[in-house]
């Protein structure tokens, strides 16, 4: 699977966005990037996930470039419980499973 | 909760100790990983489950660790002769198939002394 660079720490204000960059630049065709976060004393929690096209659900918002080789996270209106590491992570969906090699991500502090 | 549930939630062993870890994911997901995370690292991979078979087990330290899924349901992770650098969280997933998102476990904190 293609390596993922990430800013180790940010910070954001309370109520503000949250973007979240990720740069992916020897993605394959068939990669997906997927995004994960773990807050303290969690197991990881899947946020979102998409191939070519920008994605949307309830939590957040996926911008991927048109090369691919980038990508950004969005988490619109952000809040205290979204205090947590962000990985980005992007994986083949191959008869081998659905094996998810973490980075060491980012950490997002949000402040009031 | 219908969440994957790990137990114990801590485990403090003594060096040298066998140890004995659990997983109980959700319902009818085929797919079951475990996982090791160092203290300040990302997850890594250790083995993985599709039913009872173990499919993939690479990313097992060494032969101290072993893994099993009898009835493709319930899994548990040993660990025998355990040493320091053993000490970490161990995190259980699951999921529908293998090309379905992941749901984790809140883990095992385990302390070797």
């Amino acid at each position: 699977d293609a390596k993922t660079t990430q800013p180790p720490s940010m910070d954001c204000a309370e109520g503000r966005a949250a973007n979240l960059p990720c740069n992916h630049s020897t993605i394959s065709g068939n990669e997906y990037v997927y995004w994960y976060r773990q807050i303290h004393s969690q197991g990881p929690q899947y946020i979102i996930h998409g191939l070519k096209n920008n994605e949307t659900n309830e939590m957040a918002s996926l911008i991927i470039t048109e090369d691919r080789k980038s990508s950004t996270l969005i988490l619109p209106h952000a809040t205290l419980r979204d205090t947590a590491v962000y990985y980005c992570i992007v994986r083949v969906v191959s008869n081998a499973g659905n094996m998810l090699t973490f980075g060491g991500g980012t950490r997002l502090m949000v402040k009031p | 909760g219908a969440g994957v549930s790990q137990s114990p939630r801590y485990k403090v062993a003594k060096r040298g100790q066998d140890v004995a870890l659990r997983c109980d994911p959700i319902s009818g997901h085929v797919s079951l990983f475990w996982y090791q995370q160092a203290l300040g690292q990302g997850p890594e991979f250790l083995t993985y489950f599709q039913n009872e078979a173990q499919l993939d087990k690479s990313g097992l330290p060494s032969d101290r660790f072993f893994a099993e899924r009898p009835e493709g349901s319930v899994s548990t992770l040993k660990i025998q002769r355990t040493q320091q650098e053993d000490s970490a969280v161990y995190l259980c997933a699951s999921s529908l198939d293998r090309e379905r998102k992941l749901f984790f476990g809140s883990g095992t904190q385990l302390s070797v002394l």
